[in-house]
């Protein structure tokens, strides 16, 4: 149980364009999700914090029109990396809990974003 | 200072040593502890949490010291399979808790 899912694994493209990054909870219902990025041999940082059927919070830095959250179900959220640029390469996962106010955070598999 | 402070490494261990991690945090209202385990290229997974009392899984044991801040975690009879990156993660707290990342500690075994 707890598996959560993101798609693409892996995307490249050009600079300018808008990347949408899905993550998925397989076998439950996420409230909450959350949104990390992890640049090379650095720690993840939190960007955000999904919750479904309202507004993300964002992290001190973080874009928000840049970085686009939608939160439509309890088990689907996106991430739209929009007029992506080079520098906003990185490893990009969301996580999940599998209930309100637990602590334990299950991972997707992380979505690889290379821009030109 | 860093919310979350952990030796990068990296450990070079042999097979079958027993090495031992340390992590310490600065904010004394965080409520909950874990030890992640991240594969190259990989997301980062569940390894433990982290309790007062310690906790102890097969070859590793965690513990936590509050009032100095610092969580352990110790891996006894190192496997090949060992080698990753090791996060300390800390909770603010449950509900609405912000969650707080080392950089991780990178551990190699050795045949």
């Amino acid at each position: 149980g707890a598996v959560v899912s993101q798609h693409p694994s892996r995307v490249i493209c050009k600079s300018g364009t808008s990347v949408k990054i899905e993550c998925r909870s397989l076998d439950f219902q996420a409230t909450t999700m959350f949104w990390y990025r992890q640049f090379p041999k650095k720690s993840l940082m939190l960007m955000a914090t999904s919750n479904e059927g309202s507004k993300a919070t964002y992290e001190q830095g973080v874009e928000k029109d840049k970085f686009l959250i939608n939160h439509a179900s309890l088990t689907l959220s996106t991430l739209t990396v929009t007029s992506a640029h080079p520098e906003d390469s990185s490893f990009y996962i969301c996580s999940a809990n599998t209930q309100t106010g637990t602590d334990t955070q299950y991972f997707g598999p992380g979505t690889r974003l290379t821009v030109l | 200072r860093k919310e979350v402070e952990q030796d990068p490494g990296p450990f070079n261990v042999p097979e079958g040593a027993t090495v031992a991690f340390n992590c310490t945090y600065s904010n004394s209202a965080s409520q909950s502890f874990f030890w992640y385990r991240q594969d190259c290229r990989k997301e980062p997974k569940l390894l433990m949490s982290v309790y007062s009392s310690g906790n102890e899984d097969g070859r590793f044991t965690a513990q936590l010291n509050r009032a100095s801040q610092y969580i352990s975690l110790l891996i006894r009879d190192s496997k090949l399979s060992d080698s990753a990156t090791y996060l300390c993660v800390v909770n603010l707290g449950s509900g609405g808790f912000k969650t707080i990342f080392g950089a991780g500690t990178r551990l190699f075994v050795k045949a």
